[in-house]
């Protein structure tokens, strides 16, 4: 079975600063990982994923995802938050091999202070 | 391309009866799904399908029947509506690489269903 854990359900940061949102998954094979981002009244819009290669990804609006074998992690990353970075954002996990549904986190509510 | 479409986009019902929520996707994407989403609870999987005539349940199934009769369309039935099924209803695709592995998907801008 596959899994997603976002520990934290809000996190909040001021504006300029960086951002983190954390995210852990557990698969028995190979990950494909991603990010998505809701705005109110939305769907659910794709940031980034992780495939294969290099470990760190680069995403839209400037977003990046570390992805972490060993620590079974792929936590999000902004260097400098911006006030309409404000949103929901969830982590998703396929098993490559096995696996023909997405799982989906609980869900981190970002919120930046001006 | 329109993307993923879903109508309609507010419904509110009445205990036991029942309505079809509408899905379609112009990018020829295989893959096409329906979540539900409810507060602190995430995205949870209804029903999905690989194709044209392949369904298949997902995590919470119950109450809900699915269908995929073209390639473009994936219609959500409630059988009999409850409560229970108040939500925000998200309808999905996705596409294939060439090594038969499932990449991100693309969402509709959802459904709000109350049921009284």
């Amino acid at each position: 079975a596959q899994s997603v854990a976002q520990p934290e359900d809000q996190v909040n940061v001021a504006e300029g600063n960086p951002l983190t949102v954390k995210c852990t998954y557990s698969v028995s094979g190979n990950p494909y990982l991603f990010w998505y981002v809701q705005y109110p009244n939305r769907g659910l819009q794709f940031l980034l994923k992780y495939i294969t290669g290099d470990n760190l990804v680069k995403g839209s609006y400037g977003f990046e995802a570390e992805f972490n074998k060993s620590q079974t992690s792929f936590h999000l990353k902004k260097p400098s938050a911006l006030v309409s970075d404000s949103a929901l954002y969830f982590c998703a996990v396929r098993d490559v091999s096995s696996a023909r549904q997405l799982t989906f986190g609980s869900g981190t509510q970002l919120t930046v202070l001006p | 391309n329109a993307g993923v479409t879903q109508t309609p986009k507010f419904q509110v019902l009445k205990t036991g009866q029942s309505m079809t929520l509408q899905c379609a996707q112009d990018m020829n994407h295989e893959y096409m799904s329906w979540y539900r989403q409810d507060p602190g609870m995430g995205l949870r999987l209804i029903h999905y399908s690989v194709g044209a005539g392949i369904t298949d349940q997902g995590e919470v199934p119950n109450g809900y029947n699915v269908s995929r009769s073209t390639t473009e369309d994936f219609p959500l039935r409630l059988l009999s509506a409850a409560p229970s099924q108040t939500s925000v209803y998200f309808c999905a695709s996705s596409y294939r690489d060439s090594e038969h592995f499932y990449h991100e998907q693309f969402f509709g801008p959802g459904t709000r269903l109350t049921v009284l």
